[in-house]
């Protein structure tokens, strides 16, 4: 596609449902990140994929929290159990790399989470 | 994860003066420094990246000056056009294998008139 995409762009909950946010990558590409952006701080980390595979789950906040790639191209985060405190902006980045040399990161614009 | 201290966390600049944001990392290991700009309602995206094997890297009016004993690295807007207004986010990482980015906290920019 011409950009990474995710759905939805907004999400309002109540406390103790369970979430799930979308991420279509740029086809081409085979590493797939998520990130949790909280409201004046930059993205951090949670978890990535090589293709299907999940190499890193080592920032994902709790095992309430998981992500699926089963085909290698559409993602998705899901947040069981939801809490206030998982109100955040999660974000999406794809890049070509395969698993070699670092590459550019093209990031979607992101679902924002509001937990009530 | 490591962090990178990002400052500072605003900044106003008249159009046509100089923007400096200055971040500093503790992770060694760190050799792949990009600046991502973000917009309103727009995801981070990409605006220059700099390996410590070069003191400094200029894209246009944009420029990457790295300090590898200090462990700090500044993004420097020459000539700032109200367009640039944005938040800066820098990032740190490691060249080899998909190792995830660490941010800094963001800078947001305003290039007044």
């Amino acid at each position: 596609g011409a950009g990474v995409s995710q759905s939805p762009r907004y999400k309002v909950t109540k406390r103790g449902q369970d979430v799930t946010l979308r991420c279509d990558p740029i086809s081409s590409h085979a590493t797939l990140y998520w990130y949790q952006q909280a409201l004046g701080q930059g993205p951090e980390f949670l978890t990535y994929f090589n293709y299907e595979a999940q190499p890193d789950k080592s920032g994902l906040p709790s095992d309430r929290f998981s992500a699926e790639r089963p085909e290698g191209s559409i993602s998705t985060l899901t947040i069981q159990r939801t809490e206030q405190r998982d109100s955040a902006m999660y974000r999406c980045a794809s890049s070509f790399s395969p698993g070699g040399q670092q590459e550019t990161q093209y990031f979607g614009p992101g679902t924002r989470l509001l937990v009530l | 994860q490591q962090q990178v201290k990002q400052s500072p966390q605003s900044l106003i600049v008249q159009k046509g003066g100089i923007s400096i944001i200055n971040c500093a990392y503790e992770n060694t290991a760190f050799d792949y420094f990009p600046w991502y700009q973000q917009f309103p309602g727009k995801g981070p995206a990409l605006l220059i990246a700099i390996r410590p094997d070069v003191s400094e890297k200029k894209e246009g009016r944009f420029t990457i000056s790295f300090n590898k004993s200090a462990k700090q690295f500044s993004l420097h807007i020459m000539d700032s056009q109200p367009g640039d207004s944005a938040t800066y986010f820098c990032a740190a990482s490691t060249l080899s294998g998909n190792t995830p980015l660490v941010f800094g906290k963001g800078t947001r920019l305003s290039v007044i008139a």
